[in-house]
């Protein structure tokens, strides 16, 4: 089993709407949880975090946690063409040998926001 | 915010030779330091981490004597890529740890030819 699983897509959808993204992740352990956009050729820029169970809220995204179900996913409200991009799910991990502190990466979800 | 300088972006070498990359933290002193390793269509793989001061952590798989890491300052740390192959073509990113979160360079292209 993949640490971080997303759907890699492409997801598309029209202008205006609601994008959903979804991860699930296998290590319980795992307290924090970052969604990063990624346009083509550049390095990721962080959108959300999120470390407590339920809805946080930041402007047109919304991120959603359940460790019982080990699921995280975004919502993108009114979808601009804009927002087309990789989006990466990350999960950090707990103390884990040498790496302590070090993001693990899924393999992200492309979405399309059709004008 | 913080900021992560990486440099440099885009970098052409021929195989066998060597290529440094570097990574500044502007703003505040970043005592770890992640190196990814990303290859197309494929998601960010970490490849070690670094301590300012001390040996660096390589992840399983990843050729320390080949990948040489140097973190001798908080706000420096450099990757080296030794006797490149074209298999070595990718993208590289660093990641510092701020009072934030993860702060991204914002990677650099290396083509070995």
């Amino acid at each position: 089993q993949k640490e971080v699983e997303q759907n890699s897509g492409p997801l598309s959808v029209p202008e205006g709407a609601i994008a959903s993204l979804n991860c699930t992740y296998s290590d319980r352990g795992s307290q924090s949880f970052f969604w990063y956009r990624q346009y083509s050729g550049k390095s990721p820029e962080l959108i959300m975090s999120i470390y407590s169970n339920g809805d946080k809220e930041d402007g047109r995204f919304t991120a959603q946690l359940n460790k019982a179900s080990q699921y995280v996913s975004l919502l993108i409200r009114d979808s601009q063409p804009s927002d087309s991009a990789t989006y990466l799910c990350a999960v950090r991990k707990g103390n884990y040998g040498g790496s302590q502190g070090n993001l693990i990466f899924g393999k992200g979800t492309k979405l399309s926001v059709k004008p | 915010g913080a900021v992560v300088s990486q440099h440099p972006s885009r970098v052409i070498c021929k195989s066998g030779t060597s290529v440094k990359i570097e990574c500044r933290s502007l703003d505040f002193q970043a005592t770890t330091m992640f190196w990814y390793r990303q290859f197309p269509k494929q998601s960010l793989m970490l490849m070690a981490t670094s301590n300012e001061g001390s040996k660096a952590t390589y992840e399983q798989g990843v050729e320390k004597d080949k990948f040489l890491i140097n973190h001798a300052s908080l706000t420096l740390s450099t990757l080296t890529v030794t006797s490149a192959h074209p298999e070595d073509s990718s993208f590289y990113i660093c990641s510092a740890m701020d009072r934030y979160g993860y702060t991204f360079g914002s990677g650099t292209r290396l083509t070995v030819v």
